[in-house]
């Protein structure tokens, strides 16, 4: 069955320091998958997605993710964190067939960024 | 484009009491969908629809029902609230099921 596992609930980093957001898969066939954003009281934000070909995907405000399909992992990674960055982000994978596919959410890992 | 839609933005009903949820979306976008979403559990597929006039469960459907006459609109009905369905949903719409979705701002419903 498909499934998505964010193993950290909140992840603390301080301002000006790389930061990891880690993401492990599980799904039949080729994996999608996806990385959203949500500032508070606000709906997800799309960040990035990847289909296919080059391992690590680049999304918007600075972020990229690294798929590594040995290890089922698609984490987000940002070189240089800001204060701004601090919210609540979401790994999402693809699955089912046809017209009918889905997309099955993780638990979502808190990033706070401190000053 | 003023994109994906929701009302209300709070609302709060009384055990029992039925409710509609509104969604709309002016992207002419086939898929969409109705999600909850509760603290440490993420986002949770109650129903969506792949075009007018189609639709089907996702994995918490019960007490919940849709429909979807036209492209633009996904309204969600609940039929009789519980207090287990106190939440924050969201409607997302998207090209294609599957792909990059756009989500809007949220309900947050409380069931007393």
């Amino acid at each position: 069955a498909q499934s998505v596992a964010q193993p950290e609930d909140q992840v603390n980093v301080a301002e000006g320091n790389p930061l990891t957001v880690k993401c492990t898969y599980s799904v039949s066939g080729n994996p999608y998958l996806f990385w959203y954003v949500q500032y508070p009281n606000r709906g997800l934000q799309f960040l990035l997605k990847y289909i296919t070909g080059d391992n690590l995907v680049k999304g918007s405000y600075g972020f990229e993710a690294e798929f590594n399909k040995s290890q089922t992992s698609f984490h987000l990674k940002k070189p240089s964190a800001l204060v701004s960055d601090s919210a609540l982000y979401f790994c999402a994978v693809r699955w089912g067939s046809g017209g009918y596919q889905k997309v099955t959410f993780g638990t979502g890992t808190k990033l706070q960024v401190i000053p | 484009n003023a994109g994906v839609t929701q009302t209300p933005k709070f609302q709060v009903l009384k055990t029992g009491q039925s409710m509609t949820l509104q969604c709309a979306q002016d992207m002419n976008h086939e898929y969409m969908s109705w999600y909850r979403q509760d603290p440490g559990m993420g986002l949770r597929l109650i129903h969506y629809s792949v075009g007018a006039g189609i639709t089907d469960q996702g994995e918490v459907p019960n007490g919940y029902n849709v429909s979807r006459s036209t492209t633009e609109d996904f309204p969600l009905r609940l039929l009789s609230a519980a207090p287990s369905q106190t939440s924050v949903y969201f409607c997302a719409s998207s090209i294609s099921g599957g792909n990059t979705q756009y989500f809007g701002p949220g309900t947050r419903l409380t069931v007393l």
